[in-house]
């Protein structure tokens, strides 16, 4: 089974901190994404990374910046934490191959900022 | 653009009850996939299916069914005989070639519950 794991399941930071969310999967998927889940929003692609130090802008990346250096680790940062910010976070993996194109979900984190 | 739209926000139903969440979507992509996952409380996005724009036959798993229109743009999502364990969010997503597959648009999902 595909695993995917997110550092935390909770966090709280504070306005202005830097905060970093990390995901590791372990089945060698080329493609990494992150989302943010808001109620009435669905889910909407902060950032996509499709190689190891790759990575492309998603819907909403602004006041977000990622990291990959190795291929089963990406990492979501917000360089300064703001409250609009408080929301569920979700680390998704895939194959880079059309017809197994499916992505598998981490369990999530849920951020507040205070 | 591409776009999904889930126009049921939240379905109640009581158990034993079939009940049909849909799915419309708008692609120019003439190749795309259509998909189904569930969210229960705990949080975690669990896939369901994958369809192909080439492959409209119906699809049976269990209690689950889902049937693909590509007439009305349709991917409605049939579960039989509710159960209390299938109270979820379940959400409807698409790719298409134009993003090599890669990338996931999704509905704003259905939050389903289902009660003894």
């Amino acid at each position: 089974d595909v695993k995917v794991t997110q550092s935390s399941r909770y966090l709280v930071k504070r306005t202005g901190e830097k905060v970093f969310l990390e995901c590791v999967q372990d089945m060698d998927h080329e493609n990494m994404f992150w989302y943010r889940q808001d109620p009435g929003l669905g889910l909407r692609l902060i950032y996509f990374s499709y190689d190891v130090k790759m990575k492309e802008k998603g819907d909403i990346p602004e006041g977000y910046s990622v990291s990959r250096e190795k291929k089963e680790r990406f990492s979501l940062i917000l360089e300064s934490a703001s409250t609009n910010q408080t929301s569920m976070y979700l680390c998704a993996s895939s194959l880079a191959a059309g017809d197994r194109s499916e992505q598998y979900f981490g369990p999530g984190t849920r951020l507040t900022v205070t | 653009a591409q776009k999904v739209t889930q126009a049921q926000t939240e379905i109640s139903v009581v158990e034993k009850e079939d009940v049909t969440l849909d799915c419309v979507y708008e692609t120019r992509d003439t190749t795309y996939y259509l998909f189904w996952y569930k969210q229960p409380p705990s949080g975690e996005l669990v896939f369901l299916i994958r369809r192909n724009s080439f492959d409209e036959q119906n699809e049976i798993s269990g209690r689950y069914s889902w049937n693909f229109q590509k007439s009305t743009s349709s991917f409605n999502f049939t579960i039989t005989a509710s159960q209390v364990v299938d109270s979820a969010v379940y959400f409807c997503a698409l790719s298409g070639v134009n993003t090599g597959f890669q990338k996931l648009v999704f509905g704003t999902g259905t939050r389903l519950l289902v009660s003894p």
